[in-house]
């Protein structure tokens, strides 16, 4: 069975500081990884797709690596803002379906 | 493009009550999943859809829960009765067979 673990669990940095967000899975047979954010009762939406060829993805501010070997996926904020305050996830794509960590909450003190 | 819709938003029923969930997704998009979060915790998932197919429902509580995807499209989510444990948002997604996942907003139940 597939265990993925995000720390920490919470994370409060002032604005400007780049995060700096881990996840880390227990089998490397993945397909893709995916990292989400998630507002106070809203949906998931989609960051970044990291497939298991790719060892990192870029997206503006957000840059996310990739090992698959050592079972870890990093998330980078740079210049964090206000806005980016939020709950991060990351799941893997294996078995055909995603599973998921609980979860990074940021905040972001203006 | 619409993303995934689903609805209601919000649900609040009494215990042994039944309740259902609609979820429309993104055209095209012939992989369905519905997912469970509970607060605090990432979503799991209940059972995934390949065109019409349930092809994977080892997650799906059968006795109360039951779920449909007519002609490969729309899909409803059913739970009769409901129990305060269920309790939880349900998320309904889409994704190509093995593409990018997106989720809807969300429904939140709430059982008193």
């Amino acid at each position: 069975k597939q265990e993925v673990t995000q720390i920490p669990a919470a994370l409060s940095v002032p604005e400007g500081e780049n995060l700096v967000l881990n996840c880390s899975f227990t089998d490397s047979a993945i397909y893709n990884l995916q990292w989400f954010r998630q507002d106070p009762g809203k949906g998931l939406t989609s960051l970044l797709l990291i497939q298991s060829s790719q060892r990192e993805q870029t997206s503006g501010r957000l840059n996310a690596s990739l090992d698959k070997s050592s079972g870890r996926s990093t998330l980078y904020i740079a210049a964090s803002q206000p806005g980016d305050s939020a709950t991060y996830l990351c799941a893997v794509i294996y078995d055909y379906k995603l599973s998921f960590g609980a979860g990074t909450t940021v905040t972001v003190r203006a | 493009e619409a993303g995934v819709v689903q609805s209601p938003r919000y649900k609040i029923i009494e215990k042994k009550q039944p309740v259902a969930f609609w979820c429309n997704p993104i055209s095209g998009h012939n992989t369905l999943y519905w997912y469970r979060q509970n607060l605090g915790q990432g979503p799991e998932l209940l059972i995934r859809y390949e065109n019409e197919e349930a092809v994977d429902d080892s997650q799906l509580p059968k006795d109360r829960f039951s779920a449909e995807r007519l002609k490969g499209v729309d899909s409803t989510l059913k739970i009769q009765p409901a129990e305060l444990g269920d309790s939880a948002v349900y998320l309904c997604a889409s994704s190509l067979v093995v593409g990018e996942v997106f989720f809807g907003q969300g429904t939140r139940l709430t059982v008193v």
